[in-house]
């Protein structure tokens, strides 16, 4: 069966630092991948996709890059955080049909200071 | 464009009523996928439901059920005899081929009480 993974769970960083989410599927080949985030008030927001290695789809301007160094794995970063960049950010993944269901990761709460 | 809207903010019930969940969308394609996820306060979004646009019978799962009605653009969810641990966020999404994205609505957080 497909699991989907992302790490940290929770992450409390300073205006300025860098950041760097992972997020890893396993049982599966060439998924299509996903980056939203959700700030509060429940709206989630597409940020990137992800059809293959290398392939990268922006969503909206942002603070924000992803990168997909290997099939299964999506990296969310960005090398100065902004207040407005706290959120609950998650990954999800689906096959490469792209309209059918897509599976999500646990998420990361990141809170700027 | 198309767009999804939860006009339902927050529902509170309690334990054992039922409750539907209402979602309305616009697109202007003709072959599209709804679909419903649950959003527990852990936070992971757990997938219930897609429904294709050509398909538009009922389907019971459960205490869940669905009610897609083209006509109406609206595909909303029954929880029948909810449950405490039917509490969360719930959010109806959409998707086209001509927006190539999932659109999901505001989401409505549904409180069931004991």
């Amino acid at each position: 069966s497909q699991t989907i993974h992302q790490w940290p769970a929770t992450l409390v960083q300073p205006v300025g630092s860098p950041l760097s989410l992972e997020c890893t599927v396993e049982g599966t080949s060439n998924p299509n991948l996903y980056w939203y985030r959700q700030a509060a008030g429940r709206g989630l927001q597409l940020l990137f996709y992800s059809v293959g290695i290398g392939q990268i789809s922006s969503e909206v301007p942002q603070n924000l890059s992803a990168s997909r160094p290997q099939d299964r794995q999506f990296i969310l970063s960005s090398k100065k955080l902004l207040l407005s960049d706290s959120g609950f950010y998650l990954c999800a993944w689906s096959d490469d049909r792209g309209y059918n269901e897509q599976f999500f990761g646990p998420g990361t709460r990141l809170t700027v200071l | 464009a198309q767009k999804v809207t939860q006009a339902q903010t927050e529902i509170s019930v309690v334990e054992k009523e039922d409750v539907t969940l209402d979602c309305v969308y616009e697109t202007r394609d003709t072959t599209y996928y709804l679909f419903w996820y649950k959003q527990p306060p852990s936070g992971e979004l757990v997938f219930l439901i897609r429904r294709n646009s050509f398909d538009e019978q009922n389907e019971i799962s459960g205490r869940y059920s669905w009610n897609f009605q083209k006509s109406t653009s609206s595909f909303n969810f029954t929880i029948t005899a909810s449950q405490v641990v039917d509490s969360a966020v719930y959010f109806c999404a959409l998707y086209s081929g001509s927006a190539r994205q999932l659109t999901f609505g505001s989401g409505t957080q549904l409180t069931v009480l004991p």
